[in-house]
């Protein structure tokens, strides 16, 4: 079984300050690590992925995640956040078990604000 | 590439009436479509798996009457409400794998439909 948790369903940052989203994993097999975000009323745009390469990842509009396996997490950052970062960001993950590795499980969703 | 798009984005409907959204993979061929829906404010919530000339494949406590499921095409599935009430009132989001894609679960997404039932 897989799980997510988000801590944060909320998190408010200063334009320019750092942004990071907290996300822990629960997997029984070696995971495949997502974050997404969504705007309001759009579908879901994958920012990055972690596939069991590098544990580093760098992603779109300048997020990258580190996949810390000791720690179950990856977790989201930002540098320097500019105000069209304000959205719902989900981080999921899938696995091999069954057979597919497409089954998401996401978490619950953490709400960007940035404030000029 | 890799674009899935969802029809139609907004549909207002009267209670029992029924509702039909498309899925469709615009660019590629998928092998798995799923669908999830999304309460204000939540998380997605996986309804089914569907996989292209087979059954779909329902999660617990989806009803399968009252969400038909179709998967006709390696690049169209839909998605009907029956009977539509407005506790169905709902975000509803396809995704799809992309066939013979690097199998690492990356999931495409369309851009959602939203269901008010009057």
């Amino acid at each position: 079984a897989q799980s997510v948790t988000q801590l944060g369903s909320h998190v408010s940052v200063s334009e320019g300050a750092l942004v990071l989203l907290r996300c822990n994993y629960s997997s029984s097999v070696p995971p495949y690590l997502f974050w997404y975000v969504q705007y309001p009323n759009q579908g879901l745009q994958l920012l990055l992925k972690y596939t069991s390469a590098a544990t580093l990842v760098k992603g779109i509009n300048g997020f990258e995640a580190e996949f810390k396996k000791s720690e179950t997490s990856f977790h989201l950052t930002k540098p320097s956040a500019h105000m069209s970062d304000a959205a719902e960001y989900f981080c999921a993950v899938s696995g091999s078990s069954g057979g597919s590795n497409y089954k998401l499980t996401f978490g619950k969703g953490t709400l960007l604000t940035v404030n000029p | 590439g890799a674009v899935v798009s969802q029809h139609p984005s907004w549909v207002i409907c009267k209670s029992g009436t029924s509702v039909k959204i498309e899925c469709r993979s615009l660019d590629f061929q998928a092998t798995t479509m799923f669908w999830y829906r999304q309460f204000p404010k939540q998380s997605l919530m996986l309804m089914a798996t569907s996989n292209e000339g087979s059954k779909a494949t329902y999660e617990q406590g989806v009803e399968k009457d009252k969400f038909l499921i179709n998967h006709a095409s390696l690049t169209l599935s839909t998605l009907t409400v029956t009977s539509a009430h407005p506790e169905d009132s709902s975000f509803y989001i396809c995704s799809a794998s992309r066939a013979g894609g690097t199998d690492t679960g990356e999931l495409f997404f369309g851009e959602g439909s939203r269901l008010t039932v009057l």
